[in-house]
């Protein structure tokens, strides 16, 4: 069975500050990563995907990847309240282009 | 562009009964997937589908649970009978072609309650 685990949290920073949740993967062979964010009662959407080795930055957001280490990492700059959600790390396992989702780090922003 | 729309979007029924979920994908998506997210879990899969032909069904439980996707467009997802700990958020997903490093579009979900 893949593994793809992540800390459940809550991870709970102030506003303005630094967000960064982590995930690990079990599968060696995994090429493709991604962030779905997830608001309360609300479904999953996509906010980064990267696949090669090091940092992709979008706005806010900046996913870091480590292959050798099996790590995959997202920061969230200047945090707003509004970014308070839940965060699922999902791998495309090597051999299977069906994404493995983690339980999600649940972040709480607070002024 | 509409988006992935399931139906209904809640259900409660007592254990041992059956139920049905729908949903239709973004239209021209080849991959259609039914994940499982029980309250605090990420979505587990239970199906995914590649136009009407089934790609893993492997975390499928198949003595209660089945799918279909006839004509490769709209799909159902039917638990008979139900148990308690079906009771989750049943996502339904679509993406392009299903190949790497493509995103899913998930629909609404519908939650469920087993009594």
């Amino acid at each position: 069975q893949k593994e793809v685990e992540q800390n459940s949290g809550p991870l709970s920073v102030p506003e303005g500050a630094i967000a960064s949740l982590n995930c690990t993967y079990s599968d060696r062979g995994s090429q493709s990563f991604f962030w779905y964010r997830q608001y309360s009662g609300k479904s999953p959407e996509l906010i980064m995907f990267i696949y090669s080795n090091g940092d992709k930055e979008d706005g806010r957001f900046t996913a870091q990847l480590n292959k050798a280490s099996q790590y995959v990492s997202l920061l969230i700059r200047d945090s707003q309240p509004s970014d308070s959600a839940t965060y699922l790390c999902a791998v495309q396992p090597g051999g299977s282009y069906i994404p493995t989702f983690g339980r999600g780090t649940s972040l709480i922003v607070h002024p | 562009e509409a988006g992935v729309a399931q139906s209904p979007r809640y259900k409660i029924i007592e254990k041992r009964q059956s139920v049905a979920f729908w949903c239709n994908p973004i239209s021209g998506h080849a991959t259609l997937y039914w994940y499982q997210q029980i309250l605090g879990q990420g979505p587990k899969l239970l199906i995914q589908f590649q136009n009407n032909g089934v790609v893993d069904d492997s975390q499928l439980p198949k003595d209660r649970f089945s799918a279909e996707r006839l004509k490769g467009v709209d799909s159902t997802l039917k638990i008979q009978p139900a148990k308690l700990e079906d009771s989750a958020v049943y996502l339904c997903a679509s993406s392009l072609t299903g190949n790497e490093g493509e995103k899913l579009f998930f629909g609404s979900g519908t939650q469920l309650s087993v009594l």
